[in-house]
Parts: structure tokens; sequence; C-alpha cells
């Protein structure tokens, strides 16, 4: 079945460092790719996403390149923030006949200090 | 434009008890998906409504049932608690047919 892996955290950066996290998918089909934050106490929200073979999707300074043949979804920036802390969801979109759910990662914290 | 708001923000209920979770959907969506998110992991798709109809279904079982209202809100009730219920119950709206999903704060429950 469709499923997403994301890399185990905690990631935990300074200010001004690069980011990395990483996401691979399987899937029938070409799933729609997203990526949410969740921040302490809240529910999620839409970072960026892709919906085909090496569409990029950005936003505040993330970004993320679909890519078809290694599977693969993964989130960067060049430069995080100390408000960037908190938990990044990749997520694939698995459509059927009878609607269309979303397939979440385990989710990845990231921590950032001054 | 309203956003996704969900009631209560937490609850607990006792094991075997009943519980009814409510979410207004954002103005525009006519789609209401419900999700389980347990304490450290990636939110687990329950089902979806669209037109008042259950509209796919992921692996939960018959205890959790939903509603889809004319307005596009939703309940999402479970019967029978369990410990293993406690989690972040994440309602998300959507237009069918489109990828766009705004979900809500959530319902924290807690079974004891």
């Amino acid at each position: 079945g469709n499923s997403v892996t994301q890399m185990e955290g905690p990631v935990t950066l300074s200010e001004e460092a690069f980011l990395t996290i990483n996401c691979t998918y399987t899937a029938t089909g070409y799933p729609s790719l997203f990526w949410y934050v969740q921040y302490p106490g809240e529910g999620l929200q839409l970072l960026l996403k892709a919906t085909k073979a090496d569409d990029k999707g950005s936003n505040k300074g993330f970004e993320a390149t679909y890519r078809k043949e290694t599977t693969s979804f993964h989130l960067e920036k060049g430069s995080v923030q100390v408000s960037d802390s908190a938990v990044y969801f990749c997520a694939l979109s698995s459509a059927n006949q009878a609607g269309t759910a979303l397939i979440f990662g385990k989710g990845t914290t990231l921590s950032v200090s001054s | 434009e309203t956003g996704v708001t969900q009631s209560p923000t937490h609850l607990i209920k006792t094991r075997g008890q009943q519980v009814t979770l409510r979410c207004s959907s954002q103005s525009g969506h006519n789609t209401v998906s419900w999700y389980q998110q347990a304490l450290g992991q990636g939110p687990q798709f329950i089902f979806q409504y669209y037109r008042e109809e259950e509209n796919g279904r992921g692996n939960f079982p018959p205890r959790f049932s939903g509603l889809q209202f004319p307005n596009y809100s939703s309940e999402l009730n479970v019967n029978a608690l369990e410990l293993d219920d406690s989690a972040l119950y994440l309602c998300a709206s959507s237009s069918q047919g489109a990828e766009g999903y705004t979900f809500g704060s959530g319902t924290r429950l807690t079974v004891v």
C-alpha cells in the first residue's frame, strides 16, 4: 500500500544553518506530495506541495522537489530561524474511487537555537 | 474567510463511554475528513464525508462513525472508548476534487 517514510528526529540546528529533512514515498500511480508543519498545541498547516514529477513546491524559504525516479520529496531551507522550530510532516494524497486521503509520515521535530 | 473550527478543544472521558467531536468546515469547502494523531505519530485517516455521505474510510473499526450536515459541518462519534483512543483528533475540510486541505486545531481526547 501507499506509505511515507521520513527521517527520524529530532533535528537540532543553530540559527542560519541549512536544513534538510528527507522524505521518501511508496505509491501506486502519481500522487501529489505535501509538507505540513505543526507548531506546539496547534493543528497542521500546509507548508508546500507539488502535484507532478519535477515540480518544485516552495513557501517561506522552504522548498521541495518531487523526484519520481528516487520517489523522494526532501524538504530544504537555506537558513533556518528559531521560529521554524516545529514538527514537519511529509504526506501524499491517495485517491481512489471513494475519495482522497492524506497519508502522513511520522513527523520530524526540528529545534532551532539562537 | 473563516477557517476550520473544532470543539471542544480538550475532553476527558472514561473507558467504555461515548464521545462526539464537532467540526465546522471552512467557508466554500464541501468535503470533511477526520484524522487521529496519537502522541509522537503522524495523523491517520479515519474517514471522509462529501454531500452527507461517507466517501472513503481508513483502517478504523465501526465504532468510529460520523455525520456531515447540509451546511457541511461534521461530527465524529466514537463508541465504547478504549484507552488507545486517546489522541488528537483533527478535522480537515476541502473542496471535492481539489487537494487543498485546511486543518483545524484539533480536539485532544484523553480516555482514562
